[in-house]
């Protein structure tokens, strides 16, 4: 089935830095991915959408400048947690979706085993 | 709004038990609907979509537009079900966008 890798699995930075998260899709391309966020024992919440070759579409509440994100090829999209504190401090994970039955139907979703970032 | 409610965060059987994990939506549309399993120290992964009508691991769930409803069920649970299951929903049509429930977590004892 498809894959979809993160790096790097596990970051640990200064409270100011900045943070490259990488989401690949390793053996189809996706025009489009998704970032998430978990907390602890909670659910996923969707943070954006990256689209290939054109801005991010953000979801209400979340910060495109502190959260920037790049889709520069079909099987790369990168999310940049900016000037990082801790409440950054979380679990981003990554989906990117190969097609499914038809065109009409929503993509299957293959997430990323997620990146645990912890903001000191 | 669209929404996913998951009432139980932990449901505990016995090996053999049949299972019910309960999954409620509100959506405006026609809903496509999905549930994602995670195994301990795995990452998330499809189970089965509303669409297929298939039967995975045993597991089925079929959607209730009356009652707007996709529970999953298994009649006979085993002890590598015991894992965190997600309902989820897409979102608007051709978006791919997926909502999801807050989870379930699965304990099957021996």
């Amino acid at each position: 089935g498809a894959v979809v890798s993160q790096h790097p699995s596990r970051v640990i930075c200064k409270s100011g830095t900045s943070v490259k998260i990488e989401c690949r899709s390793l053996d189809f391309q996706a025009t489009t991915m998704f970032w998430y966020r978990q907390f602890p024992k909670q659910s996923l919440m969707l943070m954006a959408t990256s689209n290939e070759g054109s801005k991010a579409t953000y979801e209400q509440g979340v910060e495109k400048d502190k959260f920037l994100i790049n889709h520069a090829s079909l099987t790369l999209s990168t999310l940049t947690v900016t000037s990082a504190h801790p409440e950054d401090s979380s679990f981003y994970i990554c989906s990117a979706g190969d097609r499914g039955f038809s065109s009409r139907d929503t993509d299957t979703q293959y997430f990323g085993p997620g990146t645990r970032l912890t903001v000191l | 709004a669209q929404r996913v409610t998951q009432p139980e965060k932990l449901l505990s059987v016995f090996k053999g038990a049949p299972v019910e994990l309960k999954c409620n939506y509100s959506y405006s549309g026609s809903p496509e609907l999905f549930w994602y399993v995670q195994y301990s120290r795995q990452r998330l992964q499809l189970l089965l979509r509303h669409i297929s009508r298939e039967s995975i691991k045993g597991f089925t769930a079929d959607l209730n537009k009356g009652e707007t409803s996709f529970h999953l069920k298994k009649p006979f649970a085993q002890e590598e079900d015991s894992a965190m299951y997600y309902c989820a929903l897409s979102g608007p049509w051709n978006t791919d966008k997926l909502i999801f429930g807050t989870g379930t977590r699965l304990q099957v004892f021996p």
